[in-house]
């Protein structure tokens, strides 16, 4: 089955700690993208990336940084530096052209202890 | 800038009552417009979508129009069920991106009692 994963499904850390989040697909979508949600909110873009070896920051990158090194892997790293890192993370791919839709990941929930 | 504003909830409705949950946008251009449906714990799943002007979108009984005159995509659906509990995200692609970006609206949280 095509489909994105993501890992953990729930992730804790303690404050000062770098964690880095999963997110794979086999949908050989050229596109993918790190959303945070935030309990009652809709979805804000971290980073994403339309091709291998390149990243864009979307509207909230500060505290994140991200990788494109496989097309079918694009992991984020949440970092010392992100001040209020609790929230929900969902990755998504499509396949990179305007007007296809995105696909989500089950999503990680990360708690800072 | 492009921008969705969809109905706050949360929208608490009988079994096999009708839906309705609007959704506008403001955007440049052509964009598709999307409905997502998120169940609780989990990511978003498309729902439908419509590309031009006038176009329908349906799936599972739910359906949105593409008004480009009111610039308007409301959802609706004639009788909902408990399953139908979840939250409903509206959104757009932006028509001028090449990466696909899509904006969302904040979400519309529907609980439908038995």
């Amino acid at each position: 089955d095509g489909g994105i994963t993501q890992s953990p499904k729930y992730l804790f850390r303690k404050e000062g700690q770098n964690v880095t989040l999963s997110c794979e697909q086999n949908l050989n979508h050229d596109a993918m993208y790190w959303y945070r949600q935030d309990p009652g909110q809709g979805l804000r873009l971290i980073y994403y990336s339309q091709i291998v070896n390149d990243f864009q920051k979307g509207d909230i990158a500060e505290g994140y940084s991200v990788s494109r090194e496989k097309k079918e892997s694009f992991p984020l790293t949440v970092t010392s530096a992100q001040k209020n890192p609790t929230a929900f993370y969902l990755c998504a791919s499509s396949e990179g052209r305007a007007s296809n839709e995105q696909f989500f990941g089950p999503g990680t929930r990360l708690t800072v202890l | 800038g492009n921008s969705v504003t969809q109905m706050e909830g949360p929208v608490t409705l009988s079994e096999e009552a009708f839906l309705t949950i609007n959704c506008t946008y403001t955007a440049t251009g052509y964009p598709s417009l999307f409905w997502y449906v998120q169940y609780p714990g989990e990511g978003l799943q498309l729902l439908l979508k419509a590309t031009k002007a006038d176009d329908k979108g349906s799936n599972k009984g739910f359906e949105a129009t593409y008004r480009k005159e009111t610039t308007s995509f409301h959802l609706e659906k004639g009788s909902v069920q408990v399953s139908d509990s979840a939250v409903y995200f509206c959104a757009l692609s932006d028509p001028y991106s090449s990466a696909s970006k899509i904006i969302f609206g904040s979400g519309t949280r529907l609980s439908i009692r038995p």
